[in-house]
């Protein structure tokens, strides 16, 4: 079974600085895609980045960019230049590609916080 | 936005009703998935649906039961509610190809049952 660990329970930043939330996987399928979703206190889930398993370049996103090391088995997420409004939960998932279905697996997720 | 839209968006039952959430996918996508997150938790995928067909499920009991329409929404109904159904549901749209298949989340329906 597919697995996702996000070990950082809250990380707290400040303003204008980078930051970089952890996210460690586990699968025995050679094809599988990873994601970040950030969380506001609203609720939605808000789609950043994603990163396939063989794609040979790290994804990046404005800001965004995945810090993708296959051989450890690592999706770390780094946030460039740190805003207020990036306070929020994140989480780490990756594609299960079921028989007909692909479902999200999820991390426990990361709360950041970012000060003034 | 992703336009993806829930309803309702907070709804409270007591232990034993029964529920019926709904879901408006993002224009041009055949699949929805949907999602229970309780508290503290990240999102637990309940099914997905894709051509009106259930065609994956997570480890949930039958009283969980869901609908895809011809234009593709969806419906989420769980049948005599319990405490530990309190949670957020989250209704995701993706389309369904080769490739990324990134699933795009809507505002989220939160249950409470008293």
């Amino acid at each position: 079974a597919q697995k996702i660990t996000q070990t950082q329970p809250g990380m707290f930043v400040q303003e204008k600085e980078a930051v970089t939330l952890d996210c460690t996987y586990d699968t025995s399928d050679p094809s599988y895609g990873l994601f970040w979703y950030k969380q506001p206190s609203s609720g939605e889930m808000i789609f950043l980045i994603y990163q396939g398993s063989y794609d040979q370049q790290n994804a990046t996103e404005g800001r965004y960019s995945l810090n993708f090391q296959k051989a450890r088995k690592s999706a770390n997420l780094v946030i460039s230049a740190s805003q207020l409004g990036d306070s929020a939960m994140y989480f780490c998932a990756m594609r299960d590609n079921l028989p007909g279905a692909q479902k999200l697996v999820f991390g426990q997720g990361t709360r950041l916080t970012i000060n003034p | 936005e992703t336009g993806v839209t829930q309803s309702p968006t907070h709804l409270i039952k007591t232990r034993g009703q029964q529920v019926t959430l709904r879901c408006s996918s993002q224009s041009g996508h055949n699949t929805v998935s949907w999602y229970q997150q309780a508290l503290g938790q990240g999102p637990q995928f309940i099914f997905q649906y894709y051509r009106e067909e259930e065609n994956g499920r997570g480890n949930f009991p039958p009283r969980f039961s869901g609908l895809q329409f011809p234009n593709y929404s969806s419906e989420l109904n769980v049948n005599a509610l319990e405490l530990d159904d309190s949670a957020l549901y989250l209704c995701a749209s993706s389309l369904r190809q080769t490739g990324t298949d990134t699933q795009y989340f809507g505002p989220g329906t939160r249950l409470t049952v008293l």
